[in-house]
């Protein structure tokens, strides 16, 4: 079992739809979780950074973690033809520089 | 503009040869590390660095090789050895982890496409 699983996709999700983006994980001492987003050819940039269960909210991002679950999640509001990327969740234990990627989801909002 | 730059953005290599791609940050970071990209696969990390001179090999090390002489300089050589190179490489930098307290923002450059002909 791969330490963190993350549904590859493709999703293609009209505009202005809700869209779930979800990742589990099998390493109890992740401490830190993060959604990256990736545009086609660019690097990744940090969108959601959290560390504890609950919700956090940005804007029309809501990061969601579960730690007895080992689940995270990204939801996005009202999604627009910009947010048409691949999105990457990672997860890192405490002390630790070594970020564990899922393999990312790619996603496609259609105007 | 503080960020991190890479060069070259595509490179193509023949098979045999040493490659080396730059990888330099403007951001006074102490850590910089080296991923590679597959389709598919997500993001592995190569090697990494935490300090001038030092440098700890991630999970798929083998077949490149590094060196971090300036803070702000980490190239990665991707060696014959290598057996299959070609991929996306994406450098990345933040300030040093440290071994306690919250894990620091790692902040990613542009990426080196790299093709084996």
């Amino acid at each position: 079992q791969k330490e963190v699983e993350q549904d590859p996709g493709p999703l293609s999700v009209p505009e202005g739809a809700i869209v779930s983006l979800n990742c589990t994980y099998s390493n109890s001492a992740f401490q830190y979780f993060m959604w990256y987003r990736q545009y086609s050819r660019k690097g990744p940039e940090l969108l959601m950074y959290t560390y504890s269960s609950g919700n956090k909210e940005d804007g029309r991002f809501t990061a969601q973690v579960d730690k007895s679950s080992k689940y995270i999640s990204l939801f996005i509001r009202d999604s627009q033809p910009s947010d048409s990327a691949t999105y990457l969740c990672a997860m890192v234990e405490g002390g630790s520089e070594k970020l564990v990627f899922g393999k990312g989801t790619k996603l496609t909002v259609n105007p | 503009d503080g960020g991190i730059t890479q060069s070259p953005k595509y490179l193509f290599r023949k098979e045999g040869q040493n490659v080396t791609l730059s990888c330099e940050q403007n951001l006074n970071h102490d850590a910089m590390y080296w991923y590679r990209q597959d389709p598919g696969q997500g993001l592995r990390l190569i090697y990494y660095s935490q300090i001038v001179n030092d440098f700890q090999k991630g999970d798929i090390a083998e077949g490149y090789s590094v060196s971090r002489e300036k803070k702000e300089s980490f190239p990665l050589t991707v060696t014959s050895a290598q057996k299959n190179p070609t991929a996306f490489y994406l450098c990345a930098s933040s300030i040093d982890q440290g071994t306690s307290g919250p894990h620091n923002e790692q902040f990613f450059g542009p990426g080196t496409r790299l093709t084996v002909l």
